[in-house]
């Protein structure tokens, strides 16, 4: 299964309200979790099952959709909001990441 | 929870290199374990997965045939056994522990960096 994310990377601004996309190239339900990654360090879990929150994780992160079309909000942009962001499915043992979307600061 | 990997460094390519995954603060056998590798500068990648009692394993279609994941719960450790090392195998490689629900990875390693180089 192919995990999609769009975009690449986003230049934002602390405060921002900003939407990361990720698409399956087929249903995987709701199947589908999200990481954080900052540099050199190991990834976190943020959300799984598509919207439920980690233990831990802020409110301000939240995930929504299902079969091939997710997303994942961050409300209002903090400093350590700043970072890389994963997509994987877990409907298929194969259990694929997307490409990543990079959060910048403006 | 803690997962520390072991094992990585600079490898010629063609030979062979076992990364190993000591866990603790958690009752390794009732978990699946996978291994997650980072390329420099590149995204994810997901490589193998081994059931709690080590009877199903898969691996992604890069590796295999070349990789072999394994455990031994007795000794609280994941492997992950790796011959005819290419360059693109160069890679952080991580551990990690999955919850059976939704099959998340709730616990990291902090990763062990193999260099396929000559």
């Amino acid at each position: 299964i192919q995990m999609t994310q769009s975009p690449s990377s986003l230049s934002t601004s602390i405060g921002d309200r900003v939407t990361l996309t990720c698409r399956a190239s087929q249903n995987i339900s709701n199947y589908l979790n999200w990481y954080q990654q900052k540099p050199g360090k190991a990834p976190k879990l943020l959300i799984y099952a598509t919207s439920t929150l980690q233990s831990g994780v802020p409110s301000r992160f939240s995930g929504s959709g299902s079969g091939t079309d997710f997303t994942l909000t961050i409300s209002s942009l903090q400093p350590e909001d700043f970072a890389t962001y994963y997509c994987q499915q877990s409907y298929s043992t194969a259990y694929s990441f997307g490409q990543g979307t990079k959060l910048e600061i403006k | 929870v803690q997962l520390v990997e072991s094992g990585g460094g600079v490898v010629q390519p063609g030979r062979s290199l076992r990364l190993s995954c000591a866990a603790s603060g958690f009752s390794f056998r009732n978990y699946a374990m996978h291994w997650v590798r980072q390329a420099p500068g590149k995204g994810l990648e997901w490589v193998a997965f081994i059931s709690n009692d080590g009877r199903d394993t898969s691996d992604a279609d890069s590796v295999k045939g070349r990789f072999t994941i394994s455990r031994d719960n007795s000794k609280n450790t994941l492997y992950l056994q790796m011959i005819s090392l290419r360059a693109e195998d160069t890679a952080v490689y991580y551990c990690s522990r999955c919850q059976e629900d939704y099959g998340r990875f709730d616990s990291w390693g902090q990763g062990t960096l193999v260099t396929v180089s000559s």
